[in-house]
Protein backbone atom coordinates (compact mmCIF):
# COMPACT_ATOMS: atom_id res chain seq x y z
CA UNK A 1 0.00 0.00 0.00
CA UNK A 2 1.29 3.29 -1.32
CA UNK A 3 2.34 5.63 1.85
CA UNK A 4 2.69 9.71 2.40
CA UNK A 5 4.88 10.69 4.83
CA UNK A 6 4.69 14.88 5.78
CA UNK A 7 7.94 15.25 8.78
CA UNK A 8 7.59 18.64 9.25
CA UNK A 9 4.06 19.32 11.63
CA UNK A 10 4.52 22.65 11.59
CA UNK A 11 6.40 25.21 9.87
CA UNK A 12 6.89 28.96 10.40
CA UNK A 13 8.25 31.55 7.85
CA UNK A 14 7.94 35.77 7.79
CA UNK A 15 5.60 37.29 5.04
CA UNK A 16 7.46 38.10 1.36
CA UNK A 17 9.93 35.00 2.35
CA UNK A 18 9.79 32.02 0.88
CA UNK A 19 9.17 28.34 2.87
CA UNK A 20 9.63 24.49 1.30
CA UNK A 21 7.00 21.97 2.92
CA UNK A 22 8.46 18.57 2.83
CA UNK A 23 6.41 15.34 1.73
CA UNK A 24 8.30 12.03 0.96
CA UNK A 25 5.88 8.73 -0.50
CA UNK A 26 6.29 5.02 -1.00
CA UNK A 27 5.11 3.31 -3.84
CA UNK A 28 6.43 0.71 -6.38
CA UNK A 29 4.23 2.37 -9.12
CA UNK A 30 5.44 3.97 -11.75
CA UNK A 31 2.20 6.10 -12.88
CA UNK A 32 0.96 8.11 -10.45
CA UNK A 33 -0.49 11.43 -9.70
CA UNK A 34 0.36 13.76 -6.44
CA UNK A 35 -1.20 16.55 -5.05
CA UNK A 36 -0.80 19.26 -2.33
CA UNK A 37 -3.99 20.80 -0.82
CA UNK A 38 -4.67 23.37 1.69
CA UNK A 39 -6.87 23.31 4.81
CA UNK A 40 -7.55 27.09 6.00
CA UNK A 41 -9.23 27.84 9.06
CA UNK A 42 -12.21 27.19 7.50
CA UNK A 43 -11.90 23.70 6.85
CA UNK A 44 -12.52 23.96 3.01
CA UNK A 45 -9.86 21.49 1.11
CA UNK A 46 -8.46 23.20 -1.65
CA UNK A 47 -6.60 22.46 -4.26
CA UNK A 48 -2.99 24.09 -4.69
CA UNK A 49 -1.14 22.08 -7.60
CA UNK A 50 -0.52 18.82 -8.59
CA UNK A 51 1.96 16.83 -10.42
CA UNK A 52 1.96 13.67 -13.13
CA UNK A 53 4.33 11.34 -12.27
CA UNK A 54 5.43 10.76 -16.02
CA UNK A 55 6.36 14.91 -16.20
CA UNK A 56 9.83 15.81 -15.64
CA UNK A 57 9.10 19.39 -15.59
CA UNK A 58 7.99 20.63 -12.05
CA UNK A 59 4.76 21.90 -12.02
CA UNK A 60 4.06 25.91 -11.20
CA UNK A 61 0.96 27.52 -10.00
CA UNK A 62 1.84 31.60 -9.27
CA UNK A 63 3.63 31.08 -6.29
CA UNK A 64 3.40 27.56 -5.74
CA UNK A 65 6.41 25.44 -6.85
CA UNK A 66 7.09 21.83 -6.39
CA UNK A 67 10.63 19.73 -6.47
CA UNK A 68 9.39 16.32 -7.80
CA UNK A 69 12.72 13.84 -6.99
CA UNK A 70 11.03 10.96 -8.32
CA UNK A 71 14.20 8.39 -7.58
CA UNK A 72 13.91 9.93 -4.67
CA UNK A 73 10.15 9.76 -4.23
CA UNK A 74 10.23 13.45 -2.95
CA UNK A 75 7.61 15.81 -3.56
CA UNK A 76 8.15 19.56 -1.78
CA UNK A 77 5.83 22.62 -1.85
CA UNK A 78 7.68 25.70 -2.22
CA UNK A 79 5.80 29.12 -1.73
CA UNK A 80 7.14 32.27 -2.50
CA UNK A 81 6.60 35.78 -1.30
CA UNK A 82 4.75 34.17 1.63
CA UNK A 83 1.34 35.78 2.34
CA UNK A 84 -1.10 35.92 5.70
CA UNK A 85 -3.65 34.24 3.46
CA UNK A 86 -1.10 31.00 3.14
CA UNK A 87 -1.42 30.07 6.60
CA UNK A 88 -3.05 26.75 6.92
CA UNK A 89 -2.70 23.27 6.92
CA UNK A 90 -0.83 21.67 4.01
CA UNK A 91 -1.75 17.98 2.62
CA UNK A 92 0.78 16.18 0.53
CA UNK A 93 -1.65 13.51 -1.39
CA UNK A 94 -1.17 10.55 -3.82
CA UNK A 95 -3.23 8.91 -6.31
CA UNK A 96 -2.52 5.90 -8.19
CA UNK A 97 -2.78 6.08 -12.15
CA UNK A 98 -4.25 2.67 -12.09
CA UNK A 99 -5.67 1.70 -9.28
CA UNK A 100 -9.68 1.37 -9.06
CA UNK A 101 -11.38 4.68 -7.52
CA UNK A 102 -9.05 7.25 -8.06
CA UNK A 103 -8.40 7.34 -4.59
CA UNK A 104 -6.36 9.75 -2.66
CA UNK A 105 -3.68 9.24 0.13
CA UNK A 106 -3.13 12.29 2.52
CA UNK A 107 0.04 12.30 4.55
CA UNK A 108 -0.97 13.66 7.75
CA UNK A 109 -0.03 17.21 6.84
CA UNK A 110 2.00 20.73 8.24
CA UNK A 111 0.43 23.75 9.58
CA UNK A 112 1.96 26.94 8.02
CA UNK A 113 2.16 30.02 10.16
CA UNK A 114 3.06 33.11 8.61
CA UNK A 115 4.23 35.97 11.05
CA UNK A 116 4.00 39.32 9.69
CA UNK B 1 -20.48 24.18 -12.45
CA UNK B 2 -20.38 20.84 -10.26
CA UNK B 3 -20.99 21.43 -6.41
CA UNK B 4 -20.68 19.42 -3.44
CA UNK B 5 -23.48 19.82 -0.55
CA UNK B 6 -22.27 18.14 2.66
CA UNK B 7 -24.73 18.61 5.81
CA UNK B 8 -24.93 19.28 9.08
CA UNK B 9 -22.03 20.96 9.67
CA UNK B 10 -21.74 20.88 12.81
CA UNK B 11 -23.31 17.61 14.78
CA UNK B 12 -23.28 16.80 18.78
CA UNK B 13 -24.48 13.15 19.39
CA UNK B 14 -24.35 11.47 22.76
CA UNK B 15 -22.97 7.55 22.75
CA UNK B 16 -25.29 5.15 21.61
CA UNK B 17 -27.27 7.54 19.22
CA UNK B 18 -27.68 6.61 15.28
CA UNK B 19 -25.90 8.92 12.54
CA UNK B 20 -27.04 10.19 9.29
CA UNK B 21 -24.62 12.77 7.48
CA UNK B 22 -25.53 13.27 3.87
CA UNK B 23 -23.72 14.51 0.88
CA UNK B 24 -25.05 15.24 -2.32
CA UNK B 25 -23.11 16.59 -5.81
CA UNK B 26 -24.52 18.52 -8.41
CA UNK B 27 -23.78 19.10 -12.19
CA UNK B 28 -22.39 15.57 -12.99
CA UNK B 29 -23.15 12.12 -13.12
CA UNK B 30 -21.83 9.10 -12.11
CA UNK B 31 -19.33 10.57 -9.93
CA UNK B 32 -16.97 8.56 -7.51
CA UNK B 33 -17.60 9.93 -4.19
CA UNK B 34 -15.69 9.39 -0.77
CA UNK B 35 -16.15 9.63 3.00
CA UNK B 36 -12.95 10.85 4.81
CA UNK B 37 -12.18 11.40 8.24
CA UNK B 38 -9.92 14.25 10.34
CA UNK B 39 -8.87 13.67 13.72
CA UNK B 40 -7.90 16.61 15.70
CA UNK B 41 -4.53 17.59 14.16
CA UNK B 42 -4.30 14.30 11.72
CA UNK B 43 -4.48 13.86 8.44
CA UNK B 44 -8.00 12.91 6.14
CA UNK B 45 -8.54 9.12 6.61
CA UNK B 46 -10.49 7.08 3.49
CA UNK B 47 -13.34 5.40 5.34
CA UNK B 48 -15.25 4.71 2.39
CA UNK B 49 -15.62 4.99 -1.69
CA UNK B 50 -18.43 4.17 -3.96
CA UNK B 51 -18.49 3.96 -7.78
CA UNK B 52 -21.75 3.68 -8.73
CA UNK B 53 -25.27 3.41 -7.21
CA UNK B 54 -25.18 0.82 -4.59
CA UNK B 55 -21.49 -0.23 -4.64
CA UNK B 56 -19.60 0.70 -1.55
CA UNK B 57 -15.84 0.23 -0.77
CA UNK B 58 -14.83 0.14 2.75
CA UNK B 59 -11.02 1.05 3.88
CA UNK B 60 -11.11 0.56 7.18
CA UNK B 61 -12.99 -1.73 9.92
CA UNK B 62 -15.25 1.15 12.09
CA UNK B 63 -18.25 1.25 13.71
CA UNK B 64 -19.47 3.24 10.68
CA UNK B 65 -21.49 2.80 7.47
CA UNK B 66 -22.16 4.04 3.94
CA UNK B 67 -24.70 4.43 1.09
CA UNK B 68 -25.51 5.62 -1.85
CA UNK B 69 -29.26 5.34 -2.93
CA UNK B 70 -28.85 7.86 -5.63
CA UNK B 71 -26.19 8.49 -8.53
CA UNK B 72 -25.38 11.80 -6.87
CA UNK B 73 -25.88 11.42 -3.01
CA UNK B 74 -23.53 8.98 -0.55
CA UNK B 75 -24.85 9.06 3.18
CA UNK B 76 -22.67 8.12 6.24
CA UNK B 77 -24.13 6.24 8.91
CA UNK B 78 -23.85 4.32 12.55
CA UNK B 79 -26.42 2.45 14.46
CA UNK B 80 -24.63 3.34 17.69
CA UNK B 81 -22.15 5.99 17.97
CA UNK B 82 -18.88 5.86 19.99
CA UNK B 83 -16.49 8.31 21.45
CA UNK B 84 -13.90 7.40 19.12
CA UNK B 85 -16.41 8.25 15.79
CA UNK B 86 -15.45 11.74 16.89
CA UNK B 87 -14.42 13.88 13.86
CA UNK B 88 -14.18 16.35 10.89
CA UNK B 89 -15.79 14.38 8.76
CA UNK B 90 -15.35 15.45 5.11
CA UNK B 91 -17.16 14.24 1.41
CA UNK B 92 -15.72 14.54 -1.40
CA UNK B 93 -15.87 13.74 -5.28
CA UNK B 94 -13.28 13.22 -7.45
CA UNK B 95 -12.07 13.26 -11.65
CA UNK B 96 -8.80 11.83 -11.99
CA UNK B 97 -6.87 15.05 -11.74
CA UNK B 98 -8.24 16.69 -8.96
CA UNK B 99 -10.74 16.23 -5.47
CA UNK B 100 -13.45 18.39 -4.83
CA UNK B 101 -14.13 18.12 -0.98
CA UNK B 102 -17.63 19.81 0.91
CA UNK B 103 -17.23 21.94 3.78
CA UNK B 104 -17.09 18.96 6.54
CA UNK B 105 -18.81 17.86 9.52
CA UNK B 106 -17.57 18.46 12.51
CA UNK B 107 -19.20 15.65 14.83
CA UNK B 108 -18.44 15.60 18.93
CA UNK B 109 -19.72 12.09 20.48
CA UNK B 110 -20.52 12.93 24.09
Amino acid sequence: AQTVTQSQPEMSVQEAETVTLSCTYDTSESDYYLFWYKQPPSRQMILVIRQEAYKQQNATENRFSVNFQKAAKSFSLKISDSQLGDAAMYFCAYRSGREYGNKLVFGAGTILRVKS
Amino acid sequence: SQTIHQWPATLVQPVGSPLSLECTVEGTSNPNLYWYRQAAGRGLQLLFYSVGIGQISSEVPQNLSASRPQDRQFILSSKKLLLSDSGFYLCAWSVPLEAFFGQGTRLTVV
